[in-house]
């Protein structure tokens, strides 16, 4: 059965840093891109972040981009989401998803982890 | 970036009954269309992908159409399990775009 959990959300002040973890298992981790994608309290999805399976790839969303590295450790199988500069409006529930193929679709999700960027 | 129009943006519909949802994108995406279901409080499930594409273990009461720029997702005999919040998603290029959702309730 394929599990992502992730993990190290929690509040911030804003400009401030978080790390977020995602552990994945039943799956060969190694093989599979993975994303970072946030949903805001009471809104809709937002794409944020996507690497590749050997890290050669790697985009971010505009909103995003220079503030936020993603990046993975395949040994361990665990996706990482560094966050720096934070502001209010990164405030969201954080999900892992497994890149599902080459058309480009998200097919397991994790749980979720909560960050809120607040003073 | 691909801009995705998604309508409408909230549906009441009774069990038994047959919905439309549609999602626009601001240019083709030949197809690459993707479509989400999340039910309140819980993670988005993957429902079709490449715009007709079912995935494993999603009933056949669902189903999507399109090309180009223009995709339907069409729930037949809603059943009381359906009704939840709808994404769009664009599949093609490297900037992941959503639809705003569609919040589909009961009447």
């Amino acid at each position: 059965e394929v599990q992502l959990v992730e993990s190290g959300g929690g509040l911030v002040q804003p400009g401030r840093s978080l790390k977020l973890s995602c552990v994945a298992s039943g799956f060969t981790f190694s093989n599979y891109g993975m994303n970072w994608i946030r949903q805001a309290p009471g809104k809709g999805l937002e794409w944020v972040a996507y690497i590749s399976s050997g890290s050669s790839y790697i985009y971010y969303a505009e909103t995003v981009k220079g503030r936020f590295t993603i990046s993975r450790d395949n040994a361990k199988n665990t996706l990482y989401l560094q966050m720096t500069s934070l502001r209010s409006e990164d405030t969201a529930l954080y999900y892992c998803a497994r890149h599902g193929g080459t058309s480009h679709y998200f097919d397991y999700w994790g749980q979720g982890v909560m960050v809120t960027v607040s003073s | 970036d691909i801009q995705m129009t998604q309508s409408p943006t909230s549906l009441a519909a009774s069990v038994g009954e047959s919905v439309t949802i549609t999602c626009l994108a601001s240019e083709d995406i030949y197809g690459s269309l993707v479509w989400y279901q999340q039910k309140p409080g819980k993670s988005p499930q993957l429902l079709i992908y490449g715009a007709t594409i079912l995935e494993d273990g999603i009933p056949s009461r669902f189903s999507g159409s399109g090309s180009d720029t223009q995709y339907s997702l069409k729930i037949n005999s809603l059943q009381p399990e359906d009704f939840a919040s709808y994404y769009c998603q664009n599949g093609l290029s490297t900037l992941f775009t959503f639809g705003s959702g569609t919040k589909l309730e009961i009447k």
